[in-house]
């Protein structure tokens, strides 16, 4: 049971780059949620979703694109990177949307 | 504007002694909290959490008070030991199909 995973662990970018990050839960779980911690700003939802298939926005979601095609993945995408988005990110899921349980986060650096 | 706030950046407490982190909220709707222990390069791990219709929830150390009518909650840590020293989050949520609100954490560090 490897809870949730995310990958990759480290990546590093250059402004106007693509990529995606893949969050994995072998929970069976429903929800599913990216956040990214910045020094001083706590855990900001980017975005989520309640189930397979759907998404909805978070509080920061401008730069960003998520997809939950099947109901343990859950991608972040990034189309055009910028260094403001260089942050952790982390990834976290749950049964019915109280307690989540998180990912170990991937350190992006966009240069 | 801010839902969870959590006022204190960091907080230094001698090892054995007690260890009080707090959070305040606006939101009148929310009926349950959770507080989360983050260590450094890792992800945030559950920790306890209450429920509104309690004002008290114990386990083991870590005991979570609730006072509603001040819109306040605070974790309290005893006694608290090195291995407590960690980034602390409070969290909550309403009813409905809202995810968490986070605050912005509270560093830990439990002097020996």
């Amino acid at each position: 049971n490897a809870g949730v995973t995310q990958t990759p662990k480290f990546r590093v970018l250059k402004t106007g780059q693509s990529m995606t990050l893949l969050c994995a839960q072998d929970m069976n779980h429903e929800y599913m949620y990216w956040y990214r911690q910045d020094p001083g700003m706590g855990l900001r939802l980017i975005h989520y979703s309640v189930g397979e298939g759907t998404t909805a926005k978070g509080e920061v979601p401008d730069g960003y694109n998520v997809s939950r095609l099947k109901k343990q993945n859950f991608l972040l995408g990034l189309e055009s990177a910028a260094p403001s988005q260089t942050s952790v990110y982390f990834c976290a899921s749950s049964l019915r949307g109280n307690e989540q349980f998180f990912g170990p986060g991937t350190r992006l650096t966009v240069l | 504007d801010q839902q969870v706030k959590q006022n204190s950046p960091s907080l230094s407490v001698q090892e054995g002694r007690i260890s009080i982190l707090n959070c305040d909220y606006t939101n009148s709707m929310f009926d349950y909290f959770l507080w989360y222990k983050k260590y450094p390069a890792e992800g945030p791990t559950f920790l306890i959490s209450i429920s509104s219709i309690k004002d008290k929830n114990e386990d083991g150390r870590f005991t979570v008070f609730l006072n509603k009518s001040a819109k306040h909650l605070s974790l309290h840590i005893v006694p608290s030991q090195p291995g407590d020293s960690a980034v602390y989050f409070c969290a909550a949520r309403d009813s409905g199909n809202t995810p968490l609100v986070f605050g912005k954490g509270t560093r830990l560090s439990v002097i020996a």
